[in-house]
């Protein structure tokens, strides 16, 4: 267990609505990270996040919206769902800003039909 | 363009037997060099970090080597097992001047080890 919660595990909605993923990180941990993995593609890294202030964007959409709260925990809000958008995301955490493991957590599979 | 590329694409081994997997890496300059494995469904567990500094790391029987100045990693998995089945991951990290940091990741080798 890497102590890293993601909740929900699965979401099924259709094109067009607005989800919101959630992710509660290592306890201790400031940093969290938000990757998002297609079938049989890579992560490709979304966001960084670091004691609630934003730290690094990667190839987020605009529709794709995070934020880190004070208590630590971070969601990530996706709009206009599009079947693209279909995809595993994860969420890690780390203690830091880069020289530390990542701890990942066991992802929200999202589907959008 | 930063990129992370592994080979090969997908192993199988027998139990029991050795292999090596292979990153090549464009990303510079880079702060550290981290090798995951990721089983299906499930989110990556970091294996090893290395820094550019570092030539060498074991995890058990896990074993990655840096080479930076050719830009090559390799992760040596000795006397495998049925739970090695997954994917290994490459990742390079960039930490940015304003203190965030870029993890670049590989697609991966997908590697099943048969009985």
């Amino acid at each position: 267990d890497s102590g890293v919660t993601q909740t929900p595990k699965h979401l099924i909605t259709a094109t067009g609505q607005r989800v919101t993923l959630r992710c509660s990180p290592r306890s201790g941990d400031l940093s969290v990270y938000w990757y998002q993995q297609s079938l049989d593609q890579g992560l490709q890294f979304l966001i960084h996040y670091y004691n609630g202030e934003e730290r690094a964007k990667g190839n987020i959409l605009e529709r794709f919206s995070a934020q880190q709260f004070p208590d630590l925990h971070s969601e990530l809000n996706l709009s206009s769902l599009e079947l693209g958008d279909s995809a595993l995301y994860f969420c890690a955490s780390s203690v830091d800003q880069g020289a530390s493991p990542l701890h990942f957590g066991n992802g929200t599979r999202l589907t959008v039909t | 363009k930063n990129q992370v590329e592994q080979s090969p694409q997908s192993l199988i081994i027998l139990e029991g037997k050795n292999c090596t997997l292979q990153c090549n890496y464009t990303v510079s300059p880079f702060s550290n060099l981290r090798w995951y494995k990721q089983d299906t469904g499930r989110g990556p567990v970091s294996l090893t970090i290395m820094t550019f500094s570092e030539n060498t790391k074991s995890n058990g029987r896990y074993t990655a080597t840096l080479d930076a100045d050719t830009k090559q990693s390799s992760l040596h998995i000795t006397a495998s097992q049925l739970s090695d089945s997954a994917s290994y991951i490459c990742v390079v990290t960039l930490i940015l001047t304003g203190g965030g940091n870029k993890l670049t990741f590989g697609t991966g080798t997908q590697l099943k080890v048969e009985l």
